[in-house]
């Protein structure tokens, strides 16, 4: 298995435009995970899907962020309008069954920097 | 509330033994893992303690007591490839808590 994929590896954007990242988990693995990694705040749960439903979003900073998955081999994560604090790299990680202690496998990220 | 604690950055010397710290104050604990990244890297991960003790895996070994709510990494034989930030996680009943990582500086 080719691992986590996600895309694209960087972006550079303004403040003000619409940023989507994309993601393809492990194939057979039920959850996925979308994390936001600063030096500030570390490693940061934003949402996470169980079979293609979203089971919490608490994490999602605000209206401007947005996750959905349409199918087990796809999520997006999107933030509309992106401002400039919205720069981070972003993770998508997929784990077989989600229970305590297993295993969460993380794509490469995607490095976003909004000017 | 919930918090995780552990030092930000650790120096050690090659070939020498090293230990990560964690501390952690949460509810619906179940248990602590662990994640290594290298610089520019995803993390990926090293290891999971459930129950009181030591796990070893190699040159690496975790360490977990519940009644303290702590527990730590242990990193021997350390080579210059184990410089990288070590993440201990919180594995709650809901969802995984990461720490905010220890960077470990490996001398010659």
């Amino acid at each position: 298995d080719a691992g986590v994929i996600q895309s694209p590896r960087h972006e550079v954007t303004e403040m003000g435009q619409e940023v989507t990242l994309r993601c393809k988990p492990i194939s057979g693995h039920d959850y996925l995970f979308w994390y936001r990694q600063t030096m500030m705040r570390g490693l940061e749960l934003l949402i996470y899907f169980n079979n293609n439903v979203p089971i919490d979003d608490s994490g999602m900073p605000e209206d401007r962020f947005s996750a959905k998955m349409p199918n087990a081999s796809f999520s997006t994560l999107k933030i509309q309008p992106s401002e400039p604090r919205d720069s981070a790299v972003y993770f998508c990680a997929s784990s077989l069954v989600g229970q305590a202690g297993d295993e969460q496998f993380f794509g490469p990220g995607t490095r976003l920097t909004v000017l | 509330g919930q918090s995780l604690e552990q030092p930000s950055e650790v120096t050690a010397v090659e070939g020498a033994i090293v230990q990560i710290n964690c501390t952690y104050q949460t509810s619906g604990f179940y248990g602590l893992s662990w994640y290594q990244q290298h610089d520019g890297g995803a993390p990926t991960f090293l290891s999971y303690n459930a129950l009181d003790g030591l796990e070893e895996t190699g040159r690496f070994s975790s360490f977990l007591s519940r009644s303290d709510s702590y527990g730590y990494l242990l990193l021997q034989e350390l080579q210059m490839k184990d410089s990288a930030s070590y993440f201990c996680a919180v594995n709650r009943d809901d969802k995984i808590i990461f720490g905010k990582g220890t960077r470990l500086h490996i001398l010659p």
